[in-house]
């Protein structure tokens, strides 16, 4: 089983749907992260997290929240999805050390809006 | 200006030669710094990590840091067709989040 689990791995939706991206982790790590992948424009942070009761924006968070319900889980919604949400997501933990850019990947879920 | 800056490519070397990717980064206060290799509709994943000025050399990669230039480049010597991938460079900048450029494709042509 991967470490670092996404779902749905690939979801199609319209626009104005609330979408839930869903991260759990089995890693015990502290940190998690959420990023969005555009061709051309590489990963972008959205929310990243060091523990349930931290929570940080990233450079794109509007339109954007997020719940850590748990250590091990790190969720990403879209309210009312639009078309230029549509992009591959990537949950990713990480380490409570120096090495806090050793990153750990999930697979990635690809969202599309129409 | 972007916080972390790379050629997007592709770069195109042949099989056996020396490949060189480089990457700037903005905040001058960044300490750590990374090298993620990601194959095509695969996620990332890290290969090399560097926090001094220097070189730091794991088998066939040498990662090198420059920090009064703001620079930092990953070297492949004699690659290989399975090195064909897009290379991120990530800084950690800021509240220690983790800032990724946008990648540079590789491409080792047989």
């Amino acid at each position: 089983d991967a470490d670092v689990t996404q779902t749905p791995r690939n979801r199609i939706t319209k626009t104005g749907k609330r979408i839930m991206l869903e991260c759990s982790q089995t890693k015990g790590h502290d940190r998690m992260y959420w990023y969005r992948q555009d061709p051309g424009l590489g990963l972008r942070l959205i929310y990243y997290s060091f523990d349930v009761k931290d929570i940080n924006k990233g450079e794109i968070s509007d339109g954007y929240s997020v719940s850590r319900q748990a250590q091990a889980k790190f969720s990403l919604s879209l309210e009312s999805a639009i078309p230029n949400q549509t992009a591959l997501y990537f949950c990713a933990t990480g380490r409570q050390t120096q090495n806090t850019g050793e990153l750990f990947f999930g697979e990635g879920s690809r969202l599309t809006v129409l | 200006q972007k916080e972390v800056e790379q050629n997007s490519g592709p770069l195109s070397v042949p099989e056996g030669a020396i490949a060189s990717l480089n990457c700037t980064y903005s905040d001058r206060v960044s300490q750590s710094f990374f090298w993620y290799r990601q194959y095509s509709g695969k996620s990332p994943e890290l290969i090399m990590s560097i926090y001094s000025n220097g070189d730091k050399e794991d088998g066939r990669f040498t990662a090198q840091l420059n920090k009064a230039s703001q620079y930092v480049s990953l070297l492949i010597r004699d690659s290989q067709p399975s090195d064909s991938a897009t290379y991120l460079c990530a800084v950690i900048s800021g509240y220690q989040k983790v800032t990724f450029g946008t990648g540079t494709k590789l491409q080792v042509i047989p």
